[in-house]
């Protein structure tokens, strides 16, 4: 198993470009989220999704969707980019959305806004 | 609302140092409370978990009491090696109708000197 995999690792936009942050897991998990992490803010939580065609917000949606067409990916779709969004990216996945649920992260996605 | 207050950082033990990060926590009805660690340039894992009052969490020597009459979880290990040096986040997971939603502490920086 490869486990929770994001792409790209490095990103850099100018302000106003969109992009989409990959992420996909091949255990079958029920449950993904997106969370962005700041210093000294912790993990935020932006958008999670319970099953496929299922999403809801988190603390911090604006400036971000998602959809859940799929069990294995979980695109995170930034439409204009702004200096505000630079920060670190982790995707994770959990078997189910009981709250004793370990939640497993992919390695993260840096992104840069200029 | 739900939220995490851990104890700002960073620290800085010597190897073999007992070590010992508050966690506290305020939540509306039975959350599970979790530690993650993060280690350099890498995504966020399982430390530990605790799911009912009074349960207590353990892995490599670490340990965390889910204290419901406190509302605390504090994380603490009686020897700590070089390798431990990392991040550490305390969490908690409750369930919303739409799904459990995590929410994360703001880290606290370890590093262990030889």
């Amino acid at each position: 198993n490869a486990g929770v995999t994001q792409t790209p690792k490095f990103q850099v936009l100018k302000t106003g470009q969109s992009m989409t942050l990959q992420c996909a897991q091949d255990m079958n998990h029920e449950y993904m989220s997106w969370y962005r992490q700041d210093p000294g803010m912790g993990l935020r939580l932006i958008h999670y999704s319970v099953g496929a065609g299922i999403t809801d917000q988190g603390e911090v949606p604006n400036g971000y969707n998602v959809s859940r067409s799929t069990t294995e990916d979980f695109p995170l779709r930034l439409l204009s980019a702004a200096p505000s969004q630079t920060s670190v990216y982790f995707c994770a996945s959990s078997p189910h959305q009981g709250i004793t649920d370990t939640q497993y992260f992919g390695p993260g996605t840096r992104l840069t806004v200029l | 609302g739900n939220s995490v207050t851990q104890m700002e950082g960073p620290v800085t033990l010597s190897e073999e140092a007992f070590l010992t990060i508050n966690c506290t926590y305020t939540a509306t009805g039975y959350p599970s409370l979790f530690w993650y660690v993060q280690y350099p340039g890498e995504g966020l894992q399982l430390l530990l978990k605790a799911t009912k009052a009074d349960d207590k969490g353990s892995n490599k020597g670490f340990e965390a009491t889910y204290r419901k009459e406190t509302t605390s979880f504090h994380l603490e290990k009686g020897s700590v090696q070089v390798s431990d040096s990392a991040v550490y986040f305390c969490a908690l997971s409750f369930l919303r109708n739409t799904g459990n939603q995590f929410y994360f502490g703001t880290g606290t920086s370890l590093t262990v000197i030889p």
